[in-house]
């Protein structure tokens, strides 16, 4: 049973660019968690979708920023125009309920 | 809010020392309690868990006992291993609504042979 995948596991991207950071979930969990880690800190939740919801976006930042869960096919975290404070690395985890499985991350930087 | 406060690091030990890591909380009611291990470059593991007061979890000779009256949930291990060196997160997972989350900031432990 693979575990939460997460693609890609480095991204490099210029000021102004788009990032898309993906994320399948473990066989059968339809609940899907996006958390940022930045340098030296602790991971902070950002958002917390279901299969085509979003049920929870407290964390995220108003703008830029954007998540989504289809029906079929990964969940996505999408910046737009990123800036150099959005580097960090992201983690995706998911849960059929309870305890989260997480991935290995995707380290994105930004030049 | 939820809150997670845990011992600032790094902590550097020699291997068969002694390991506590201080972890405290602030929360509504009684939130399930989770320590999770960071190897370099690698994502979570979840280290061990306990869901309500007294319960002890335990997994690869670390334990932490969920403590309702000082609100704590401290790590510790009798005798550490060079492999055990890792950043270690103290979380609660939050109540009523979406169950998510919150992170102390991290401690990194490095054990030398």
């Amino acid at each position: 049973n693979a575990g939460v995948m997460q693609n890609p596991r480095h991204l490099v991207r210029r000021r102004g660019q788009e990032a898309r950071l993906r994320c399948s979930p473990m066989k059968g969990h339809s609940h899907v968690y996006w958390y940022r880690q930045l340098p030296e800190e602790g991971l902070k939740f950002m958002v917390y979708l279901q299969k085509e919801n979003i049920i929870d976006e407290s964390g995220m930042p108003k703008e830029r920023f954007s998540a989504e869960f289809p029906k079929e096919g990964p969940s996505i975290l999408r910046i737009q125009q990123v800036v150099r404070g959005d580097s960090a690395a992201y983690f995706c985890a998911s849960s059929k309920k309870g305890e989260q499985f997480f991935g290995p991350g995707t380290r994105l930087t930004v030049l | 809010g939820d809150s997670v406060t845990q011992m600032e690091g790094p902590v550097t030990l020699s291997e068969e020392a002694f390991l506590t890591i201080n972890c405290t909380y602030t929360a509504t009611g009684y939130p399930s309690l989770f320590w999770y291990v960071q190897y370099p470059g690698e994502g979570l593991q979840l280290l061990l868990k306990a869901t309500k007061a007294d319960d002890k979890g335990s997994n690869k000779g670390f334990e932490a006992t969920y403590r309702k009256e000082t609100t704590s949930f401290h790590l510790e291990k009798g005798s550490v291993q060079v492999s055990d060196s890792a950043v270690y997160f103290c979380a609660l997972l939050t109540q009523g609504g979406s169950e998510k989350l919150v992170f102390g900031k991290g401690t990194k432990l490095t054990v030398n042979p």
